[in-house]
This record gives C-alpha cells, sequence and structure tokens, in this order.
C-alpha cells in the first residue's frame, strides 16, 4: 500500500499566479479531504468529497480555491489566482466511506503534504 | 471558530518524564481521534474512542475519553525522544459531516 501520495511536495511561486496541488487516494478509499495547516489556524478543513462528489466545501476560503475529482483515484486543489496568505502546508487525506457520526469506523490517512510559498 | 482546545500548546520536557496532554470542547462528540504528526509529514492515527470513560492503552500513551464525551486527554509514561512530535485530536460531532481537528500540542523530548 503506497499510501495516499500528493504533489509537488514544495511549490514556490509569485502572487498572481496559478497553483495546481495533486494527490492521489489510497487504492480502493472513496472519500477525500484537503486541509490546510498553518501555524495560526492549525489544521483546517477546505473541502470534503465522498463517491466523487463535493459533500462540505464551506471551509473553502473564497473562489480562489477550486477542488476537483475527476476519477475516483485522484484529485486536484487550484487556487486561481494566488496570493501571500495562501501561503500554507496543504494535506489530503482519504478514508473508506467516511461518514459523520461514525468516523470512528474510518479514519483519515495523509499524505506528507505540499508546503506552498506565495511570494 | 475553533471548537477543540488543546493544552498545553508547547511542552518540553526530559526523556523519561511523564506528561498529560488535555483535549477540551463545549461540544459533545461521537468519537474523538488523536494523531501524532512528525516534521515533514501527515498526521497519522493513534487511537479512537468512542464511550465516555473509555480508556485506551497503547504502549506507553493512555488514552481517555471524558464521562460526558467533551474532552480527552492523553497520558504518556517515560516519554522518549521518539515520541516527539505533534498532538492532534480530532473530534466526530455526528452532525457535521467533517472531523474537526483541535490546536495542537507541539511536544519536545529531549535526551
Amino acid at each position: 500500500d503506497a499510501g495516499v501520495i500528493q504533489s509537488p511536495r514544495h511549490e514556490v511561486t509569485e502572487m498572481g499566479q496559478e497553483v495546481t496541488l495533486r494527490c492521489k487516494l489510497i487504492s480502493g478509499h472513496n472519500s477525500l479531504f484537503w486541509y490546510r495547516q498553518t501555524m495560526m489556524r492549525g489544521l483546517e478543513l477546505l473541502i470534503y468529497f465522498n463517491n466523487n462528489v463535493p459533500i462540505d466545501d464551506s471551509g473553502m476560503p473564497e473562489d480562489r480555491f477550486s477542488a476537483k475529482m475527476p476519477n475516483a483515484s485522484f484529485s486536484t486543489l487550484k487556487i486561481q489566482p494566488s496570493e501571500p496568505r495562501d501561503s500554507a502546508v496543504y494535506f489530503c487525506a482519504s478514508s473508506l466511506d467516511f461518514l459523520a457520526g461514525r468516523s470512528y469506523n474510518s479514519p483519515l490517512h495523509f499524505g506528507n503534504g505540499t508546503r506552498l510559498t506565495v511570494t | 471558530t475553533q471548537l477543540l482546545e488543546q493544552s498545553p500548546q508547547f511542552l518540553s520536557i526530559q526523556e523519561g518524564e511523564n506528561l498529560t496532554v488535555y483535549c477540551n470542547s463545549s461540544s459533545v462528540f461521537s468519537s474523538l481521534q488523536w494523531y501524532r504528526q512528525e516534521p515533514g509529514e501527515g498526521p497519522v492515527l493513534l487511537v479512537t474512542v468512542v464511550t465516555g470513560g473509555e480508556v485506551k492503552k497503547l504502549k506507553r500513551l493512555t488514552f481517555q475519553f471524558g464521562d460526558a464525551r467533551k474532552d480527552s486527554s492523553l497520558h504518556i509514561t517515560a516519554a522518549q525522544p521518539g515520541d516527539t512530535g505533534l498532538y492532534l485530536c480530532a473530534g466526530d460531532t455526528g452532525t457535521a459531516s467533517k472531523l474537526t481537528f483541535g490546536t495542537g500540542t507541539r511536544l519536545q523530548v529531549m535526551l
């Protein structure tokens, strides 16, 4: 089992540029989460998919952020245009059949994150 | 709004010491998970507690879920340098389609 794979590991870009972060789920998992981690705000949920369908995107900061699941095993998080305040470590995590209230049955498996720096 | 507050935020101790980390909320959780995160990596699940008052042990780590399922604690006995990391609690209220993570406790165990 290769685990959740994220790319790139590091991304440095200038303000205004488009950034695309990628995530490959664990084979067989059907729930996908994008989190953002900063020292100030900790780990924040951005968006959650189940069976390729966005279930909760209330954490997406604004219209500059968008996430997709073009297939069952892959997801992208796009920021366009990027701003310095978007600098953070972005994690994706997958689980099998995550269901609120029964998350004990389906723990999250995190990737190693993408460290984004926007100058 | 941060639903889960962890204390202390930072903890630096010597190898062999005992410590307790707390996770508190005003919300009731249907379950609560503890994760450990090492530098450059994502959080890794340590344990899940479900029943109020439940105690689980993982080697030198003891996890307890409060009777009212609003709080939890993690106790480490005879800490070792390998315990160094960021400890995160995460709660599931059962009504929102997500896990809410705590503010984290950064532990450093020195030789």
